[in-house]
């Protein structure tokens, strides 16, 4: 079956960065994108942006940008997302979720998604 | 004025139905998108439930029962998830989202009670 498995949960400092992974499984891993949304404590979703894992391009929502990069690595079909210069306002669980549709046209649902990857940014 | 409000609570008995508004900002027509709703369970990750254009373009999540639908108000600039034969089990948040100008937007999600 179509999985997406993430990383474990992760205590960071601030100042400091966290690469949080993304493993899929039960398809073909380019023939999909990966969003990537954050939900903080207690609060709603907030999509993030979305990587074309065919040509890798990302494409990043207003307000991650610069400290948000993703990436992949096709041979182990796994997505990153990787966060720099870790903030309080950081604290949040961050989920992977995999494009079905267009997401290029603006027409993909989110589906499945993964298991979420706690990331507390705490000195 | 967000681009999607969705009440943040709403309660209803089992057995009966459930409609769950997402209404769209003013001047963004909900008749030209496709609303997507998802359900989240406390401590797990949200799940596909429906996309929802018209009549004639939409689509159920594999394995969402049927009791799960959706349509829109036009009137109201807004979608609507219905959720009937309501069960315990469906106590969760509920989210919809919308593809506008290139973005993904979350509606603020609704907590449905089930008493």
């Amino acid at each position: 079956q179509v999985q997406l498995v993430q990383s474990g949960s992760e205590l960071k400092e601030p100042g400091a960065s966290v690469k949080v992974s993304c493993k899929a499984s039960g398809y073909t891993f380019t023939s999909n994108a990966i969003n990537w949304v954050r939900q903080a404590p207690g609060q709603g979703l907030e999509w993030m942006g979305w990587i074309n894992t065919d040509t890798r391009n990302p494409t990043y929502a207003q307000g991650f940008t610069g400290r948000f990069v993703f990436s992949l690595d096709t041979s182990v079909r796994t997505a990153y997302l990787h966060i720099s210069s870790l903030e309080a306002e950081d604290t949040a669980v961050y989920y992977c979720a995999r494009g079905v549709g267009f997401c290029s046209v603006g027409s993909c649902s989110f589906d499945p998604w993964g298991q979420g990857t706690l990331v507390t940014v705490s000195s | 004025q967000a681009v999607l409000t969705q009440p943040s609570s709403l309660s209803a008995s089992p057995g009966t139905s459930a409609s769950l508004t997402c209404t769209l900002r003013s001047g963004i027509n909900v008749g030209t998108y496709t609303i997507y709703w998802y359900q989240q369970k406390p401590g797990s990750p949200p799940q596909y439930l429906l996309r929802y254009k018209s009549d004639s373009d939409k689509q159920r999540g594999s394995g969402v029962p049927s009791r799960f639908s959706g349509s829109k108000d036009a009137s109201a600039n807004a979608g609507i998830l219905l959720i009937s034969g309501l069960q315990s089990e469906d106590e969760a948040d509920y989210y919809c989202m919308i593809w506008h100008s290139s973005a993904v937007v979350f509606g603020g999600g609704t907590k449905l009670t089930v008493l």
